[in-house]
């Protein structure tokens, strides 16, 4: 298995700009989480999925955040309008037991 | 809460022994985790342990869990250059699929 797939790598918007950031999970693992990754914070839970149905949210900072999990080896993080503060490292990461997986990453700008 | 804390930074010469240490908080937490994130890179499993073992080791990684006191350490032998990035400790009260709540990092330097 190519491990935890994100894309794209990098992305560079204006603020403003509708933003979505994708995932392909390990074939047979049945979690999904989202982190968003800063200085100031470090790794911080925004949504995590449990057989494609969205467990818990909170993490999500705000309304123009949004994720959808439309089956088992397809995950979308959404931001929409975004803003320079959304300026990080977007984590995707899939489980089946004890041991979490992670993807590359999503390096996002906001200009 | 739950939190997990670690130093930020340590500084080791090139074959001597780096010792990363962690405390968390919470007395359920089942599964403890350390992850190793590279330049540029995505975070990389390293090693994890049950709440009811005391010691791991593998290969050059030993990892000493003091339950009483929830620390967590891992300790790397024989340090090389290729080892420097940034080590997090995790823990999960679950068998992993409730989400791991991760320290800040710790940073670590490999002098030659």
């Amino acid at each position: 298995d190519a491990g935890v797939i994100q894309s794209p790598r990098h992305e560079v918007t204006e603020m403003g700009q509708e933003v979505t950031l994708r995932c392909k999970p390990i074939s047979g693992h049945d979690y999904l989480f989202w982190y968003r990754q800063t200085m100031m914070r470090g790794l911080e839970l925004l949504i995590y999925f449990n057989n494609n149905v969205p467990i818990d949210d909170s993490g999500m900072p705000e309304d123009r955040f949004s994720a959808k999990m439309p089956n088992a080896s397809f995950s979308t993080l959404k931001i929409q309008p975004s803003e320079p503060r959304d300026s990080a490292v977007y984590f995707c990461a899939s489980s089946f037991g004890s041991q979490a997986f992670f993807g590359q990453g999503t390096r996002l700008t906001v200009v | 809460g739950e939190d997990v804390e670690q130093s930020l930074f340590l500084s080791v010469r090139e074959g001597d022994s780096s010792v990363i240490n962690c405390t968390y908080t919470d007395s359920s937490s089942t599964y403890l985790y350390w992850y190793k994130q590279e330049p540029g890179a995505g975070l990389q499993l390293l090693t994890y342990i049950f709440s009811n073992m005391d010691m791991k080791q593998d290969q050059r990684l030993t990892v000493l869990l003091n339950k009483k006191d929830k620390h967590l350490s891992l300790r790397i032998a024989d340090t090389q250059t290729g080892d420097s990035a940034i080590y997090f400790c995790a823990e999960s009260t679950s068998r992993g699929n409730t989400p791991l709540v991760f320290g800040k990092g710790t940073r670590l330097s490999v002098i030659a």
